[in-house]
């Protein structure tokens, strides 16, 4: 198994551009999340989905998209990239359920200049 | 809303030294608590986790951390560290909605 799979690991954006972070899990994780995280704030979560088709807000989604179209896959969207923008971004899967624990990615640093 | 506090930011101790990093949270109900460790460069790996029974946990690596209700608290512990301990510990609380709240993080160096 390969666990939790982001791609890429670095990325430099111009303040404007847009790109999608990719995030993929063949563990067959029902609850998938977006984090990200800053010095001194911990991870705080943009977005989550507890299944196909099903999204929501996290506590800092604005900026940012996601949708759910299959189970393994949970790609976040930045339209309009921002400087404050500019942090290390975690996806992260468990299975929906209580009494489970969360499985990272290796994260994505990300650069808005 | 559900918060995670951590005491510490920045914690430096020398290697053999014993560690104590404080987590409290804050919701009344049935919790589950984790701590989780980030290497230097690496992702966030689990430590140990707490669901329910024995509140005193033991994890990877010699960490233990003991769950009080009462306090509302899940303290990280460690006997002796050593200069590999040298990371971020994050504690992380999921108090219903499958939503994991994260502290603030706490960066501990040891000193060789």
């Amino acid at each position: 198994n390969a666990g939790v799979t982001q791609t890429p690991k670095f990325q430099v954006l111009k303040t404007g551009q847009s790109m999608t972070l990719q995030c993929a899990q063949d563990m067959n994780h029902e609850y998938m999340s977006w984090y990200r995280q800053d010095p001194g704030m911990g991870l705080r979560l943009i977005h989550y989905s507890v299944g196909a088709g099903i999204t929501d807000q996290g506590e800092v989604p604005n900026g940012y998209n996601v949708s759910r179209s299959t189970t393994e896959d949970f790609p976040l969207r930045l339209l309009s990239a921002a400087p404050s923008q500019t942090s290390v971004y975690f996806c992260a899967s468990r299975r929906f359920r209580e009494n489970t624990e969360a499985f990272f990615g290796q994260g994505t640093r990300l650069t808005v200049v | 809303a559900q918060s995670v506090s951590q005491h510490n930011h920045h914690v430096i101790l020398s290697e053999a030294a014993s560690l104590e990093l404080g987590c409290n949270y804050s919701y009344g109900g049935t919790v589950n608590l984790f701590w989780y460790v980030q290497y230097p460069g690496q992702h966030l790996q689990l430590l140990l986790k707490y669901f329910s029974g024995d509140p005193l946990v033991k994890g990877i690596k010699g960490f233990e951390a003991e769950f009080i209700k009462s306090k509302f608290s899940f303290n990280l512990r460690k006997p002796s560290v050593q200069w590999s301990d040298t990371a971020e510990y994050f504690c992380a609380v999921n108090a219903g909605g499958n939503k994991l709240v994260f502290g603030a993080g706490t960066i501990l160096r040891v000193k060789s």
